[in-house]
């Protein structure tokens, strides 16, 4: 079945330092992916996603690329702030209506 | 637009009652979602709504859980009687008429004692 495989946190970071959270996928089909984010006492919101191979989503300074031949979406960006102090989840979505999300990272900035 | 509102944001409850979560969707909205995270693993799908019918209740872990949606617009999810492992945080979205179009909602912690 569908499942994502989501790098276990927590990650603590120093502000400016570069970010990578690791996220892999198992499929039938061609799923889109996701990443979502929730800050502290806040919902899920959408951060990027991508809906097909070597698409790359892009917002607020984070880049995934999807890679079919690996089977990843991994998270990057280049120097995190402390605002970026918050949960991700990893997801995908194939055909059907729901998400499959991963176990969620949890990545505290310090300044 | 208003978001997706759930509440209570926090439940305490003890084993063997009940508890009732509610969540509003944004108005218009006809999908309607439940998710839920126990402790540290992943959020997983409940079910889904479209306006007052379940479309896809696979989600749901046996029948001590019951959702409703009255007249297509909020939805209500009982658990009862609850069990301690039914502590978890429980989310629900909504869409108009995309799925990939979801707005969450912020959560109910549910904690069961």
């Amino acid at each position: 079945g569908d499942s994502v495989t989501q790098m276990e946190g927590p990650v603590t970071l120093s502000e400016e330092a570069f970010l990578t959270i690791n996220c892999t996928y198992t499929a039938t089909g061609y799923p889109s992916l996701f990443w979502y984010v929730q800050y502290p006492g806040e919902g899920l919101q959408l951060l990027l996603k991508a809906t097909k191979a070597d698409d790359k989503g892009s917002n607020k300074g984070f880049e995934a690329t999807y890679r079919k031949e690996t089977t990843s979406f991994h998270l990057e960006k280049g120097s995190v702030q402390v605002s970026d102090s918050a949960v991700y989840f990893c997801a995908l979505q194939t055909g059907a209506n729901n998400l499959f999300f991963g176990t969620g990272t949890r990545l505290t900035v310090i300044p | 637009e208003a978001g997706v509102t759930q509440f209570p944001s926090h439940s305490v409850i003890e084993k063997g009652q009940t508890v009732t979560l509610r969540c509003d969707p944004i108005s218009g909205h006809d999908n309607l979602y439940w998710y839920r995270r126990v402790m540290g693993k992943e959020i997983k799908f409940l079910l889904h709504f479209v306006k007052e019918s379940k479309q896809d209740e696979s989600g749901m872990p046996n029948n001590r859980f019951l959702a409703e949606r009255t007249g297509g617009t909020y939805s209500t999810l009982k658990v009862q009687p609850a069990e301690l492992e039914d502590s978890g945080v429980y989310f629900c979205a909504s869409s108009h008429n995309s799925p990939r179009g979801y707005t969450f909602g912020s959560g109910t912690r549910l904690t069961v004692v």
